[in-house]
């Protein structure tokens, strides 16, 4: 079964720096998806940003970047520039064909003025 | 274009009462989830559907039924309340064109779901 961890309960940054959020996850499978999910207090689940394993080349989106490490299972998030709006619960997840979506526990980001 | 609704927002259960979670949307997903949250945990899948007339069993499909007779609709049914199902449920949606590439998943706003 495949199972997503996130060793990092809690972490804080302080506005305008860089923080990188850890994820690492187990599969046999070589065709699958990576997501990493913002949930804010409102509880709405917001996409950050999607990798596709069979890409080499990182995925990125504006301020959001991941370095995926497919060798070993590992895709963290790099948060640049932090604001205030970014403090949220961020979920990594992992899907491979046909559906099954697994998350991790989640990180607690709080971003500091 | 609303996305993905669900109903009620928040809903007070007693044990052994049933009720149904309500989830519409409107993007022509052929793919529906139901997710749910505990507390300081991530999403846990329930019933996912592929398309009208078909669904599947997820990660914790005990205690919940599914249907899905419209594309636009996967109402979420729990028959027997018990405490454990003491939640925050998700529904979602995506677009799958059936070559084994997954689209994102979108999500509603979440129903709140307290069992006593």
């Amino acid at each position: 079964a495949q199972t997503v961890t996130q060793s990092q309960p809690e972490m804080s940054v302080q506005e305008a720096e860089t923080v990188t959020l850890s994820c690492t996850y187990d599969t046999s499978e070589n065709n699958y998806y990576l997501f990493w999910y913002k949930q804010p207090p409102s509880r709405q689940m917001i996409l950050v940003i999607r990798q596709e394993a069979y890409k080499q080349q990182n995925a990125t989106e504006n301020r959001f970047s991941v370095n995926f490490q497919k060798a070993a299972k590992s895709f963290s998030l790099k948060i640049s520039d932090s604001q205030l709006g970014d403090t949220a619960m961020y979920f990594c997840a992992f899907m491979k064909p046909y559906n099954d979506m697994r998350f991790g526990a989640g990180t607690r980001l709080t971003v500091k003025p | 274009n609303a996305g993905v609704t669900q109903t009620p927002k928040f809903r007070i259960l007693k044990i052994g009462q049933s009720m149904t979670l309500q989830c519409t949307q409107d993007m022509n997903h052929n793919y529906m989830y139901w997710y749910r949250q505990d507390p300081g945990m991530g999403l846990k899948l329930i019933y996912y559907s592929v398309g009208a007339g078909i669904t599947d069993k997820g990660e914790v499909p005990n205690g919940y039924n599914v249907s899905r007779s419209t594309t636009e609709d996967f109402p979420l049914r729990l028959e027997l309340a018990a405490p454990s199902q003491t939640s925050v449920y998700f529904c979602a949606s995506s677009y799958s064109k059936g070559t084994g590439k997954q689209e994102t998943q979108y999500f509603g706003p979440g129903t709140r779901l307290l069992v006593l």
